[in-house]
């Protein structure tokens, strides 16, 4: 299994540019999150789905920030504006029925 | 309220030494999971043990524990033989219902 994997790895972009960060979690997993980690807050879950379905967007910041996930194999999470305060490094990470979760690699955002 | 509680931000232990991670969390369930990851420099969030509650024996993965005490609400790691490469940030975490809380880590130095 190639784990979950998440692209891109690094993205730098201006303040006012919309990103779109893309994940593709374990084939057979029902349960996919995002999160967002800073040395500051630490990791904070941002959104969790199960089977496909937004479950708690609690720890969405804003509206800038939105997620979607069309199908079992593939969610996005899109920051419109983005900020230089939303600089971190985000994870995507996917599990069966809440167990164990299994993290893919991060992307790593910049904004200037 | 915090769910899950790392006490010890920082810790270091010698090469081929023992040193044993805290956490404590928060529930009123009976039949729960817990978790151990470790996040070394890479970034890359990685499983390290679990332990089922309903289990009275304690976890173990080849050189990692767990010292499950229920009715004390308490989950620390025990690493025997510490390596240079188990310097990391280590989480624990507790997934009660549809969340999924990880305490605020404790970054593990090892000294050579």
């Amino acid at each position: 299994d190639a784990g979950v994997i998440q692209s891109p790895r690094h993205e730098v972009t201006e303040m006012g540019q919309e990103v779109t960060l893309r994940c593709k979690p374990i084939s057979g997993h029902n349960s996919l999150f995002w999160y967002r980690q800073t040395m500051m807050r630490g990791l904070e879950l941002l959104i969790y789905f199960n089977n496909n379905v937004p479950i708690d967007d609690s720890g969405m910041p804003e509206d800038r920030f939105s997620a979607k996930m069309p199908n079992a194999s593939f969610s996005t999470l899109k920051i419109q504006p983005s900020e230089p305060r939303d600089s971190a490094v985000y994870f995507c990470a996917s599990s069966f029925d809440v167990r164990e979760q299994y993290f893919g690699p991060g992307t790593r955002l910049t904004v200037t | 309220a915090q769910t899950v509680t790392q006490s010890q931000p920082e810790m270091s232990v010698q090469e081929a030494e023992t040193v044993t991670l805290s956490c404590t969390y928060d529930t009123s369930e009976s039949d729960y999971y817990l978790f151990w990851y470790k996040q070394p420099p890479s970034r890359q969030m990685i499983l390290v043990i679990r332990q089922e509650a309903y289990k009275q024996q304690n976890a173990t993965e080849n050189r990692f524990s767990v010292n499950f005490q229920k009715a004390a609400k308490s989950f620390s790691l025990k690493i025997s033989d510490s390596q240079l490469g188990d310097a990391a940030m280590y989480f624990c975490a507790y997934p009660p219902g549809n969340q999924f809380y990880f305490g605020t880590g404790t970054s593990l130095t090892v000294i050579p």
